[in-house]
């Protein structure tokens, strides 16, 4: 079974609108972690959001917010206001027992002006 | 500047020749691990670290080796190169513990092998 889930290859949303990239996983581990990462064209990867399983609260920073359901191993990414330079490949992770890391197929986010 | 980088960015390569790709980072990072990106995989882990003188194998690490003498660098090797292991490979490093422990991503390499 795929441990990290992406279902969307490729999204598109107006410019200032708000999108939700989803993600779900599969872990029996109580402990793990959950990242977010972008990768612009330019091929680096930008570390963006990171939630713990035993976070009580959906983990924000800036535009960027994780909406965490637990019961449901999910692990969606929203981005409010996107802008132009949104535009990338989105990567949802997942750090196991702390020990080895497990990414998604990625997601491709087209801003339209 | 806090970075881990990768050497060399690019690398064209013939079928059974060794090579190695370089990682260090200079952050005293304890975990450090190498990934491979290929085009509708997103990204697969072949070997991480946790420490100095610790390797596990990730998910696809046939064909490849590593060593970890040193706690900075973290090199790939590939004793004898087959054209399916041409792909973008990265490296990146991360404290072992404390939240949120996030990966800190070298540039990439990208590998041909003929």
């Amino acid at each position: 079974a795929q441990k990290i889930t992406q279902t969307q290859p490729g999204m598109f949303v107006q410019e200032k609108e708000a999108v939700t990239l989803d993600c779900t996983y599969d872990t029996s581990d109580p402990s793990y972690g959950l990242f977010w990462y972008k990768q612009p064209s330019s091929g680096e990867m930008i570390f963006l959001i990171y939630q713990g399983s035993y976070d009580q609260q959906n983990a924000t920073e800036g535009r960027y917010s994780l909406n965490f359901q637990k019961a449901r191993k999910s692990a969606n990414l929203v981005i409010s206001a996107s802008q132009l330079g949104d535009s990338a490949m989105y990567f949802c992770a997942m750090r196991e027992g702390g020990n080895q890391f497990y990414f998604g197929t990625g997601t491709s986010l087209t801003v339209i002006p | 500047e806090a970075q881990v980088t990768q050497n060399p960015r690019y690398l064209i390569t013939v079928t059974g020749k060794k090579l190695t790709v370089t990682c260090s980072q200079n952050m005293n990072h304890e975990y450090m691990s190498w990934y491979r990106q290929d085009p509708g995989l997103g990204l697969r882990q072949i070997y991480y670290s946790m420490n100095v003188e610790v390797t596990d194998k990730g998910d696809v690490p046939e064909g490849y080796k590593v060593s970890r003498k040193e706690k900075r660098n973290f090199p790939l090797i590939l004793e004898s190169p087959s054209p399916n292991q041409t792909s973008l490979y990265f490296c990146a490093s991360s404290f072992s513990w404390g939240s949120p422990y996030e990966q800190y991503f070298g540039p990439g390499t990208r590998l041909t092998v003929t």
